[in-house]
């Protein structure tokens, strides 16, 4: 069970969007409805952001959307603001009951 | 209010043993499973396992199986990481968090910091 991959950086002014890519496989994303992205601020636990692909939990600015296409899922941030910037993770189901992060991608607002 | 409060900072030498808690609070323990999450220094979060107390399932990610130990106690609505002799490449802070299985990892704990010198 390999980690997802995602560009390690990404980076925008504050106003823009910043999209960030996260790749699986057939067994992982490519054959799951569950994929999941958090944010994570330094000394603080994981934030979830986006469940079921694109779904926002409560709480959690409409700025934030996710997709899906094959085996490769995105996050994208609007209107980048200075609290946005953080690192962001990728999950997916994998099977057996486990889950699989993505390799992480830090996001700076220019 | 969904809480999970994980055990205090720890600080063990090469070979020690050690168990971490995470006590749960807000809503019945029995319902969700508990994941353990690591993050090494400067590192990425990594999946460690999940225990489910309602039907006392776990699982643990192939990177973790045989390295630790997950378990609840269901009278304490606690879930616990265990390991039997640590190794430095265990420092690191771990996370637990519930698991919604469409939602994903919806609340986590505060962390806890262990660190292990050779």
């Amino acid at each position: 069970q390999s980690a997802l991959t995602q560009p390690p950086s990404a980076s925008g002014s504050p106003g823009q969007s910043v999209t960030i890519s996260c790749t699986g496989t057939r067994n992982d994303i490519g054959n799951s409805d569950f994929v999941s992205w958090y944010q994570k601020h330094p000394d603080k636990a994981p934030r979830l952001v986006i469940y079921e692909i694109s779904e926002r939990p409560s709480g959690v600015p409409d700025r934030f959307s996710g997709s899906k296409s094959g085996n490769t899922a995105s996050l994208t941030v609007s209107g980048l603001q200075a609290e946005d910037e953080a690192d962001y993770y990728c999950s997916s189901h994998a099977g057996n009951k486990n889950l699989v992060f993505g390799t992480g991608t830090k996001v700076t607002v220019l | 209010e969904v809480q999970l409060v994980q055990s205090g900072e720890e600080v063990k030498k090469a070979g020690e043993s050690l168990k971490i808690s995470c006590k749960v609070s807000g809503y019945p323990f029995n319902t969700y499973g508990i994941a353990w999450v690591r993050q090494m220094p400067g590192k990425g979060l990594e999946w460690m396992g999940i225990v489910y107390p309602g039907d006392s399932d776990i699982r643990y990610s192939p990177s973790f199986q045989g390295q630790v130990i997950i378990s609840d106690d269901k009278s304490l609505d606690t879930a616990y990481l265990q390991w039997t002799s640590l190794k430095a490449s265990d420092t690191a802070m771990y996370y637990c968090a519930r698991h919604h299985y469409n939602r994903g990892l919806e609340f986590w704990g505060q962390g806890t910091l262990v660190t292990v010198s050779s």
